[in-house]
């Protein structure tokens, strides 16, 4: 497996724009998470999905984002307008549905920046 | 309420000596208990984890890490240092009664000096 693939691996957008990153998680994962990472806030979870439905979006930190999950092997995560605060590395998960479980493992992450 | 807290920002040692990473957590249930590493440009990639059983949890890389129920804690250890080892580490913890997603600390960047 080729593990889980975020799209594009840099994004670089004006202040206003809408951005979408993507992720497809590892087949056969029932979970799938974004994360958020910055210096000073460290990794936040945003939200995350379960068989595609999402489950807790508590994390998600205001109406701008957006995340879908149309399918078991897509979800994409939209900020619009974007503004130069969101600039961040946003990492995608996914981990499988295990009694054990199991780890998630990640994305190499889609570094935004907004200008 | 979950939590987990990584005092050090950073840890310096010098290549072959033991190094060790702190982590202590806060549940309200029996913790699952994570430790992730991140080198410069990469996604985290998981290390090793507490679920239940033996305290000492054998991991990645030759790392392990003890959990401690009375101190709440889950250091990360490694016997001897390799320069390669410098990345930033990550603890997560996961309440089972309260979701499923990990709550990760802040984490604390490892350099070894040769």
């Amino acid at each position: 497996d080729a593990g889980v693939i975020q799209s594009p691996r840099h994004e670089v957008t004006e202040m206003g724009q809408e951005v979408t990153l993507r992720c497809k998680p590892i087949s056969g994962h029932d979970y799938l998470f974004w994360y958020r990472q910055t210096m000073m806030r460290g990794l936040e979870l945003l939200i995350y999905f379960n068989n595609n439905v999402p489950i807790d979006d508590s994390g998600m930190p205001e109406d701008r984002f957006s995340a879908k999950m149309p399918n078991a092997s897509f979800s994409t995560l939209k900020i619009q307008p974007s503004e130069p605060r969101d600039s961040a590395v946003y990492f995608c998960a996914s981990r499988r549905r295990d009694l054990t479980n199991t780890e998630a493992f990640f994305g190499q992450g889609t570094r935004l920046t907004v200008v | 309420a979950q939590s987990v807290a990584q005092p050090e920002d950073q840890v310096n040692v010098a290549e072959g000596n033991p190094l060790t990473v702190k982590c202590t957590y806060s549940v309200s249930g029996n913790p699952y208990l994570f430790w992730y590493v991140q080198y410069p440009n990469r996604g985290l990639q998981f290390l090793l984890k507490y679920i239940t059983g033996d305290n000492l949890v054998k991991g990645s890389y030759g790392f392990e890490a003890e959990f401690n129920k009375s101190q709440t804690s889950f250091h990360l250890k490694k016997p001897s240092a390799l320069v390669s080892d410098s990345a930033l580490y990550f603890c997560a913890v996961r309440d089972p009664n309260s979701g499923y997603a990990l709550n990760f600390g802040k984490g604390t960047s490892l350099l070894v000096t040769p």
